[in-house]
């Protein structure tokens, strides 16, 4: 079974530069997240969404931060105007399944570096 | 402040040894805890999951959990030097399963050979 793929693998901007990470999830998995995991942290959710609806956003940095899953299966997360605080692995994840018989599957993540 | 605490922040066990992370919730509104590892460089994968009080064994990895306390444990035995790598612990409320889990910075352990 193919797994949770991400690009790019690495990603290094200036501050005020733009980036688009890409996710594919596993096939059939109906909820993808995004996560941001800094160096020496656990990850922390961004954004996930259920098919293309996004069902919360509340952790996304909404003035620069966006993230869309039109059709339900691949997904991109943009970030408009990078911070040297955006430093961090950017993490997807798919699942499928509720309650206790869901888990989650990681992608290997897009290292981002901001100068 | 972090919701979910782990300690030690990182743990050296020989090979061959026992090795016993711990994790904390401070947000009692949580039912479900789960355990990833991490190698380096590479994505979390999910260890174990515990819901109900107790203890859960699968090969050389025990976990047990106090919701009272809010408090779960992960044990290996018998470490491996493939064992050194980061552990993660999560929570999240029954309700939402996986949906929003909340992680814990994570022990970093290291089986020394």
């Amino acid at each position: 079974e193919a797994g949770v793929t991400q690009s790019p693998r690495y990603a290094v901007l200036q501050e005020g530069q733009a980036v688009s990470f890409w996710c594919d999830p596993i096939s059939g998995h109906d909820t993808l997240y995004w996560y941001q995991q800094p160096r020496d942290q656990g990850p922390q959710l961004l954004v996930y969404f259920r098919d293309e609806a996004v069902i919360d956003n509340s952790q996304l940095p909404s003035d620069r931060f966006s993230a869309v899953r039109p059709k339900g299966t691949n997904s991109t997360l943009k970030i408009q105007s990078a911070k040297q605080g955006d430093t961090a692995t950017y993490l997807c994840a798919s699942s499928f399944g509720r309650g206790s018989n869901e888990r989650l599957f990681f992608g290997h993540g897009t290292k981002l570096s901001v100068l | 402040q972090q919701k979910v605490q782990q300690s030690p922040e990182s743990l050296i066990v020989p090979e061959g040894g026992m090795a016993s992370l711990n994790c904390t919730s401070s947000d009692r509104n949580v039912d479900y805890f789960w355990w990833y590892r991490q190698h380096s460089g590479k994505s979390p994968k999910m260890l174990m999951s515990i819901f109900s009080n107790g203890e859960k064994e699968e090969g050389r990895f025990t976990v047990h959990l106090n919701k009272a306390s809010l408090h779960t444990s992960l044990h290996i035995r018998d470490s491996q030097p493939s064992d050194s790598a980061l552990y993660l612990c999560a929570a999240s409320m029954r309700a939402e399963g996986a949906d929003r889990l909340t992680f814990g910075k994570g022990t970093q352990l290291i089986i020394q050979p």
